[in-house]
C-alpha cells in the first residue's frame, strides 16, 4: 500500500524566513507525489507535483519541493515565507490514476 | 474558464436521512473523484467516476453511492446518515485518462445531527 506521512502537525516561521514542510512517502515503484494547500473553509489548491524528471520541482506561489529517493522524502520549501502562506498543507501520493492518498496535513503559521 | 463547482455549500441533516451532493467538473475535464474530509484530517478518497461508471472505490460502505451524467457532472449520495458522516465533501476533476493534476471544488459542508 502507498502512503505519505507528514511528521509535523504545525510549523511556525517568521515572515521572511525559509519555510519547510516535511513529507515522507512509502511507495512501491515510482511515486507520483503532490502538494496541495487549503485555506480556511476552502477546497484544496494544487501547488506542485513530481511525476518524473528533475528532483527539484517548482510550483505555484514561489513554492518548490525536492524529491529525494534515498530518503523517501518530498519536502515542500519556500525561501521567504509570507503571512499569507499561513494555511493547511497536504502532501499526497497517487497510487492509481485519479486517486489521491493524503497525509494528515501540516498547519503552517507565519508570524509578522 | 469555470473551475470545479459544488452545491450546496452547506447542508444540515438528521441521522437516518439521505443526502445528495452535486459537482460540476472543470471545463474540459471528464473524470470526477469524491473525497471526505473529516475535521482535522486529510481528505479520504471515496470513489471515482469516468465514462459514467464507478472506476475505483475507497474504503467506504455501500451507503455511499454516486452517479456521473453524460455532461460529466456527478452526484454523491449518502443513505442512512450517521453522525460520523459529518464532514467536508470535496469533489475533484481531472482530464483523463492520463491527466495527473486534480482540481478541487470548494466543498460541501455536511452536518449530521
Amino acid at each position: 500500500a502507498q502512503s505519505v506521512a507528514q511528521p509535523e502537525d504545525q510549523v511556525n516561521v517568521a515572515e521572511g524566513n525559509p519555510l519547510t514542510v516535511k513529507c515522507t512517502y512509502s511507495v512501491s515503484g515510482n511515486p507520483y507525489l503532490f502538494w496541495y494547500v487549503q485555506y480556511p473553509n476552502r477546497g484544496l489548491q494544487f501547488l506542485l507535483k513530481y511525476i518524473t524528471g528533475d528532483n527539484l520541482v517548482k510550483g505555484s506561489y514561489g513554492f518548490e519541493a525536492e524529491f529525494n529517493k534515498s530518503q523517501t522524502s518530498f519536502h515542500l520549501k519556500k525561501p521567504s515565507a509570507l503571512v499569507s502562506d499561513s494555511a493547511l498543507y497536504f502532501c499526497a501520493v497517487s497510487p492509481s490514476w485519479g486517486k489521491l492518498q493524503f497525509g494528515a496535513g501540516t498547519q503552517v503559521v507565519v508570524t509578522p | 474558464d469555470a473551475g470545479v463547482t459544488q452545491s450546496p455549500t452547506h447542508l444540515i441533516k438528521t441521522r437516518g436521512q439521505q443526502v445528495t451532493l452535486r459537482c460540476s467538473p472543470k471545463s474540459g475535464h471528464d473524470t470526477v473523484s469524491w473525497y471526505q474530509q473529516a475535521l482535522g484530517q486529510g481528505p479520504q478518497f471515496i470513489f471515482q467516476y469516468y465514462e459514467e461508471e464507478e472506476r475505483q472505490r475507497g474504503n467506504f460502505p455501500d451507503r455511499f453511492s454516486g452517479h456521473q451524467f453524460p455532461n460529466y457532472s456527478s452526484e454523491l449520495n449518502v443513505n442512512a446518515l450517521l453522525l460520523g458522516d459529518s464532514a467536508l465533501y470535496l469533489c475533484a476533476s481531472i482530464k483523463g485518462p492520463g491527466g495527473s493534476e486534480q482540481f478541487f471544488g470548494p466543498g460541501t459542508r455536511l452536518t449530521v445531527l
